[in-house]
This record gives structure tokens, sequence and C-alpha cells, in this order.
């Protein structure tokens, strides 16, 4: 049972544009969510971060989206640039086990 | 700050051999986690510590997996006998905080297994 699903195993941006990824959940119990960014022969490196009390979080060309309703969230980066081009994972928890479920990740791809 | 170490990068065995990986996590960093990585997949975790106690192996294959974690600090991960199914990249984690909170996770670079 996948509790964390990115529906899109990759996307292709022009540079400048804004880069929109996915991620769904299924557990009503995960209150905290992360995006990680992981480039190749690499491990992941933390991104970005939101708790279920807020619905949006920024840092600087990267924001976070939650959507707790629709069990969905997205990272949005604005503007792209190719060094962006990476495979991106969600991943969530919740306070009962603080454990990271993550999804299967999404390769971004952002075309200069 | 020195990031979380992993050893060796790049292992290829025969089913049935054994293998081991080394971490060694960012120094003072109280929780270490192992992850495998399955081709096309997400990090799923195997096994949590906090300091050298283990807090979560709810998934570790104990029939053949093992983990320990030496005096708080290093860690290693071992596999015998391995399968085919084994094939992926093992990641291993750091984070500074005890368990039972929300806290940031250092991956290091991974060791990538293949079971011929």
């Amino acid at each position: 049972d996948q509790q964390v699903k990115q529906n899109s195993p990759s996307l292709s941006v022009q540079e400048g544009r804004i880069s929109i990824l996915n991620c769904d959940y299924t557990n009503s119990m995960f209150d905290y969510f992360l995006w990680y960014k992981k480039y190749p022969a690499e491990g992941p490196t933390f991104l970005i971060s939101i708790s279920s009390i807020k619905d949006k979080n920024e840092d600087g060309r990267f924001t976070v989206f939650l959507n707790k309703s629709a069990k969905h969230l997205s990272l949005h980066i604005v503007p792209s640039q190719p060094g962006d081009s990476a495979v991106y994972f969600c991943a969530a928890s919740h306070s009962g086990t603080y454990k990271y479920i993550f999804g299967t990740g999404t390769r971004l791809k952002v075309l200069a | 700050e020195a990031g979380v170490a992993q050893s060796p990068r790049y292992k290829i065995i025969e089913k049935r051999q054994s293998v081991a990986f080394w971490c060694n996590p960012i120094s003072g960093h109280a929780t270490l986690y192992w992850y495998q990585q399955i081709l096309g997949q997400g990090p799923k975790l195997l096994i949590q510590f906090q300091n050298n106690g283990v807090v979560d192996d709810s998934q570790l294959p104990k029939d053949r997996f093992s983990a320990e974690r030496l005096k708080g600090v290093d860690s290693t991960l071992k596999i015998q006998p391995a399968k085919l199914e084994d094939s992926a990249v093992y990641l291993c984690a750091s984070s500074p905080l005890a368990g039972g909170s929300y806290n940031e996770q250092f991956f290091g670079p991974g060791t990538r297994l293949t079971v011929l």
C-alpha cells in the first residue's frame, strides 16, 4: 500500500518558467511533510517542509502548498533553473511514529 | 562540517554471498537511519537507531539483514545471504535530535548493491 504517491515520474520545464511537482497521500494521520532533492550518485538533500497547521510555506524560489482536504501537496519552483534538474521526493510523517514515508519521486528536467 | 560518510560506494556480489555496508554519521548526531531504495521507488526505512539502541526495525528482514551501531557512532548493515531482490541503493542518514520529534535527516551518498 503506497501511502505517498507521486504520479508523475518525470517533468520537463523551460528555464525561467514555473515547475509544479505534485504529491498525494492517503493517511489522514500525516501531519508533517517534506520535499527532498536528489542528484545522481548523491544522497537526498532536504529542501523544504510544511506542518499540517499551515497551508503554505515559502523559502526563496521554493514554495510548498498543502491541501489537507484533498490530501495533496505541491512544490512550486519559480523561476526554474537548470541546476534544479534532479529527482524530487516528497515524504510524510505523523507524530505517532515520526517515520518518514517517501513517494516514488519525480524527475525534473529544466531545459536551458 | 563533514557529511554522512558511507562505504563502499558500489558493490557487486553473487546471490547467497554476504555483504556489509558501513556508515559514519555526522559528529554528534543522535539518530541514525538505514534506508533501502529500489530502482524507481522512494527510500524505505529499514532500521532506526537512537544512540546505540534500536528504535524501529519493523521493516528489516531479520532473517537475512542485521545492523548494529557501535558505541552510538558508526553503524554497519549486513546482508547474509543476499538475494537478487536485495539489489538497491542503501542510504544511511543521521539527524541531530533524538527520536520523538520531526527533525531534518542528512543523507550519505549511498551504496549501490548489485546482486547477480
